[in-house]
């Protein structure tokens, strides 16, 4: 069974940083690519990163762009997110998500709340 | 830039009827990297069709989905108490590499 657990999230001061990971398990987690989705309170999906399954290429989306850095580690089947210079829009639950390969989502995580307030 | 338009925001209606939703790109899409997916209070987000037309694993054939081009539909052919939830469209491959929808709300009537 696929399982994905995401957790680093919290309450965090404009400007401040903060690291989530994504344990994965029940899959050949190398050979999937991944991203990291978010949702603020009572909005819409918004796409954050993608990372391919080798870690080689990485993509953002313009709002996090040079803020935050995807990565990954497949000797321990964990995805990762560092957020920096975190704003108050950044508030949101942070899903992990796996891409079945055709560039959707077959399986997603619970979520982690990222609160950025002072 | 890709921009995904939903409609209609919300659709209120009962069980057993039909609900047709619509997504809408500013610019073509492969249908292969078109999909929507369904998200209920408090969860995370379920794959429903990917490639505009192939239904995911484990759901019901009452969901299917069509479409080409910039212009993509979400049919449930007679709607049950649980599906009852908003929906969204994704789209893969173009810029933005990844984008959804703002998402229809499907109530009950």
């Amino acid at each position: 069974e696929v399982q994905l657990l995401e957790s680093g999230g919290g309450l965090v001061q404009p400007g401040g940083s903060l690291r989530l990971s994504c344990a994965a398990s029940g899959f050949t987690f190398s050979s999937y690519g991944m991203s990291w989705v978010r949702q603020a309170p009572g909005k819409g999906l918004e796409w954050v990163s993608a990372l391919s399954g080798n870690g080689g290429s990485t993509f953002y989306a313009d709002s996090v762009k040079g803020r935050f850095t995807i990565s990954r580690d497949n000797s321990k089947n964990i995805l990762y997110l560092q957020m920096n210079s975190l704003r108050a829009e950044d508030t949101a639950i942070y899903y992990c998500a796996k891409d079945q390969g055709t560039g959707s989502y077959d399986h997603w995580g619970q979520g982690t709340l990222v609160t950025v307030s002072s | 830039e890709i921009v995904l338009t939903q409609s209609p925001g919300t659709l209120s209606l009962s069980p057993g009827e039909r609900a047709t939703l619509s997504c809408r790109a500013s610019q073509s899409v492969n249908s292969r990297n078109l999909a929507w997916f369904q998200q209920k209070p408090g969860q995370a987000p379920r794959l429903l069709i990917y490639s505009a037309s192939s239904r995911a694993t484990g759901i019901p054939d009452r969901f299917s989905g069509s479409g080409s081009g910039t212009d993509f539909t979400l049919t449930i052919s007679r709607l049950e108490p649980e599906d009852f939830a908003v929906y969204y469209c994704q789209q893969y491959g173009s810029s933005p590499l990844f984008s959804f929808g703002p998402g229809t709300k499907v109530d009950i009537k």
